[in-house]
This record gives C-alpha cells, sequence and structure tokens, in this order.
C-alpha cells in the first residue's frame, strides 16, 4: 500500500485478556519496527523484523509481548494478559534504507 | 549504547518568529540523525535526515538541520514559523550502516501563539 497501515486505531480492553495489534507495511519494505509511545515519553523501541525474522526483540518489556511477521509483510503484535501499565500507543514502522515510515499506531487502553 | 537528549520538553514561540529545537546525541561513530514530527492524534512524520555530506540537511516544511560534530548536536531550525508547525518534535539517532535501530527523544512540544 501506500502507507503502512495499522489495526485497530483504538483498543479497549479488560486487564487480563490477549489483544493482538497488526501492521500492513509498506510493500516491499524488507524491515519493520515495532514502539511503543507512552503518555508524556518518547518512543520506545520494542523489535525489529527483518524479512520474517526478529534479529532484534529486546524491548520487548516481558515474556506476555511476542510478534511475528509472515510473508515479509503483515507484523502482528500480541499482548497477552493485558496490564494496565500496557496502555500506550504502539507504532509500526517499515523502511527500505534510511529512515522510518510510520503508521498512525494503535491505541490500547487497559481497564 | 546510542542516546538522544532534547533538553526542552516544552516552547511556546510566536507565529513568524524562527525557531531552534535543540539535540544531543551521543554514538560511537558517525550517526544517523533524524527529525520527526508528530502532530496530534497522528503518526510520526520525517522531517530530514542525515548520514553523510553536506552538515546542512534540509527537509519538508521548510525546516533544516546542521549536524554539528563536535558539539554531537543536531539541532533544528525553521526561520519563520506557522501555527500549523504547533507538534511534537522527536530527534532520533540510528547506527550507520546495516540494521538501523533508532533511538528516539523524548520530544519537544511546539506551541505557536498568534
Amino acid at each position: 500500500g501506500a502507507g503502512v497501515s495499522q489495526s485497530p486505531s483504538n483498543k479497549v480492553t479488560e486487564k487480563g485478556k490477549d489483544v493482538e495489534l497488526r501492521c500492513d507495511p509498506i510493500s516491499g519494505h524488507t524491515a519493520l519496527y515495532w514502539y511503543r509511545q507512552s503518555l508524556g515519553q518518547g518512543l520506545e523501541f520494542l523489535i525489529y523484523f527483518q524479512g520474517n525474522s526478529a534479529p532484534d526483540k529486546s524491548g520487548l518489556p516481558s515474556d506476555r509481548f511476542s510478534a511475528e511477521r509472515t510473508g515479509g509483510s503483515v507484523s502482528t503484535l500480541t499482548i497477552q494478559r493485558t496490564q494496565q501499565e500496557d496502555s500506550a500507543v504502539y507504532l509500526c514502522a517499515s523502511s527500505l534504507t534510511v529512515g522510518y515510515t510510520f503508521g498512525s499506531g494503535t491505541r490500547l487502553t487497559v481497564v | 549504547a546510542q542516546s538522544v537528549t532534547q533538553p526542552d520538553i516544552h516552547i511556546t514561540v510566536s507565529e513568524g518568529a524562527s525557531l531552534e529545537l535543540r539535540c544531543n546525541y551521543s554514538y560511537g561513530a558517525t550517526p544517523y540523525l533524524f527529525w520527526y514530527v508528530q502532530s496530534p492524534g497522528q503518526g510520526l512524520q520525517l522531517l530530514l535526515k542525515y548520514f553523510s555530506g553536506d552538515t546542512l540537511v534540509q527537509g519538508i516544511k521548510g525546516f533544516e538541520a546542521e549536524f554539528k560534530r563536535s558539539q554531537s548536536s543536531f539541532n533544528l531550525r525553521k526561520p519563520s514559523v506557522h501555527w500549523s508547525d504547533a507538534a511534537e518534535y522527536f530527534c532520533a539517532v540510528g547506527a550507520s550502516g546495516g540494521y538501523q535501530k533508532v533511538t528516539f527523544g523524548t520530544g519537544t512540544k511546539l506551541q505557536v501563539i498568534p
């Protein structure tokens, strides 16, 4: 597509439930990144994909967080047993060379 | 490890005035440097980037930034601010070559008053 698409744009979930966030990168972009932006915070790196593999997942905050990418394209970030501190905007970005293109993000609210 | 400092959390300028947003980075070699802008409720948009060559970089929307290795700085400037420039601005640093994990600063929120 023309840009990075993320869905849903907003998600409200109950504490303890699992959620899946989707990212559809720009066609042909081999690199894909997930970041988290909490209120009043900068962007926190979560995970990086090159193709379907994740050479750097050092930013995932706990084992409740996981991500996969299939077909070198769509990626899904899964948060299990959500906690209130997981509330944030989750941003996906893709790149081919230097510089990311970001999606509009998924605002996750855990109640 | 790479890091970025944006010392100004919030800046207010009058429309038509000049703007400079400060950014200092820490990285052992020549970094990749970026400025992104985030308007309310929007994702981040790349304003400009530097990775080699001329140290004065021109970007979109009339912005420019200057890489100063001696000061480890990459300040963003605009000669005349418009009301539509009100947004949050993020400086970021990435490793040169190969995998581009990018580290972002905490952002500077710009308010523009008439």
